[in-house]
């Protein structure tokens, strides 16, 4: 089974750029993430879709950052304009299905894209 | 919001002695969950754990949901030099709307 895809592996761009990454979750998983991992820290979630419809986006930075999953498989991300605060390792997930209240829907994460902003 | 206190930061051992690591919060939760992180690599599960007390192993791996709730701890035996990396705990709770809160990691490194 093909695992969670995501690209690119690695940018590099300037202060004030605009950037998208891209996700393709396993096959069949209907819960998307993306989170936020600064260098030192655990991954901070940003959005959740389940299918193609946002279930929390209350810690994504609006004012910049944005994310769409129209036919409910892959997702973008995307953040314009760019803050040197915002150089980090984007990671997606994915799970069958989300969280419950009694029970964890293991999430399979991607290698992630490291974002680096000059 | 929540915070996830994880300790040691970092761990400088010799191959073939135990690592213990834990991972501490103020509020209660419902699910404790220890993943492994590889440079360049996103985190995967190593185990789940869903009840207070309970006590689950994966190989040379061993954790504990503590019977609080607000602390589990996470121990390797016998380490080896593929268990280098990042460990990190993570949990969920009704404060959390069930989404995953992160301890900021413990770092493996093996003595040479």
């Amino acid at each position: 089974e093909a695992g969670v895809a995501q690209s690119p592996r690695y940018k590099i761009i300037e202060k004030r750029q605009s950037v998208a990454f891209w996700c393709n979750p396993i096959s069949g998983h209907a819960t998307l993430y993306w989170y936020q991992q600064i260098l030192g820290q655990g991954p901070k979630l940003l959005i959740q879709f389940q299918n193609n419809g946002v279930v929390d986006d209350s810690q994504l930075p609006k004012d910049r950052f944005s994310a769409e999953r129209l036919k409910g498989v892959d997702s973008t991300l995307k953040i314009q304009p760019a803050k040197l605060e915002d150089s980090a390792v984007y990671l997606c997930a994915s799970s069958f299905r989300g969280g419950e209240a009694m029970s964890y829907n293991e999430q399979f994460f991607g290698p992630g894209t490291r974002l680096t902003v000059l | 919001g929540q915070q996830l206190n994880q300790s040691p930061q970092s761990m400088f051992i010799q191959e073939g002695e135990d690592v213990s690591m834990n991972c501490t919060s103020s509020s209660i939760f419902n699910t404790w969950l220890w993943y492994k992180q590889e440079p360049g690599e996103g985190p995967v599960l190593l185990i789940a754990l869903y009840k207070a007390g309970e006590l689950t192993s994966n190989g040379r791996l061993t954790a504990q949901f503590g019977i609080t709730r607000k602390d589990s701890f996470l121990n390797i035996s016998a380490s080896i030099p593929s268990d280098v990396g990042i460990y990190f705990c993570a949990g969920t709770s009704m404060d959390s709307n069930y989404q995953l809160i992160w301890g900021a990691g413990t770092k493996l490194i093996i003595k040479p």
